[in-house]
């Protein structure tokens, strides 16, 4: 089975204070992708990666970057977290072609 | 703008009937198509996907393409209360990075 773990399933965290949020698979997946989930808006894609050290916008970038320096490692940082933040975090991953898992998610609050 | 669309719902449906969901999307480049279960304050689940036009079964469920009409349809056949959730639609086009368009998704309730 796929495996995706996210580091924290509850977290709560300040406003303007620099967030981490850690995503790893064990299926050696070459596509990793980091959403956020909000009541009335769907799922909406922040940045996806295809490869190590690659990067790309997904719909709603602003005030998001990620990180992948190893393949099963896909980090999403919040540079200073706003309260309009404070949202459902996943993480998927999957291989070309192929469907994408997710992780049991972040919930995450900006105080 | 590629879009993905679904009822929101809810759908009601008594225990052991057939529940059938419905999407259609914009792009008609779409190459896959895939059907995610949510629970409540879970992550979403992949349950079914379809490649080619018509009927894919799999234990309870059946998914229906469409490619020329730009609809996918899911079947949950002697639907039981625990089949109630949210179910998301999801879209491939042909895009290199795997990128999904997601609709979003119709709540079930399943009445005992």
């Amino acid at each position: 089975d796929v495996k995706v773990t996210q580091s924290s399933r509850y977290l709560v965290k300040r406003t303007g204070e620099k967030v981490f949020l850690e995503c790893v698979q064990d299926m050696d997946h070459e596509n990793m992708f980091w959403y956020r989930q909000d009541p009335g808006l769907g799922l909406r894609l922040i940045y996806f990666s295809y490869d190590v050290k690659m990067k790309e916008k997904g719909d709603i970038p602003e005030g998001y970057s990620v990180s992948r320096e190893k393949k099963e490692r896909f980090s999403l940082i919040l540079e200073s977290a706003s309260t309009n933040q404070t949202s459902m975090y996943l993480c998927a991953s999957s291989s070309p072609l192929e469907p994408q898992h997710f992780g049991d998610g972040t919930r995450l609050s900006i105080l | 703008q590629k879009e993905v669309e679904q009822n929101s719902g809810p759908l009601s449906v008594p225990e052991g009937a057939i529940a059938s969901l419905n999407c259609t999307y914009s792009d008609r480049g779409s190459q896959s198509f895939f059907w995610y279960r949510q629970y409540s304050g879970k992550s979403p689940e992949l349950i079914m996907f379809i490649y080619s036009n018509g009927d894919k079964e799999d234990g309870r469920f059946t998914a229906q393409l469409n490619k020329a009409s730009q609809y996918v349809s899911l079947l949950i056949r002697d639907s039981q209360p625990s089949d109630s959730a949210t179910y998301l639609c999801a879209v491939r086009g042909n895009n290199a990075g795997n990128m999904l368009t997601f609709g979003g998704g119709t709540r079930l309730m399943v009445k005992p």
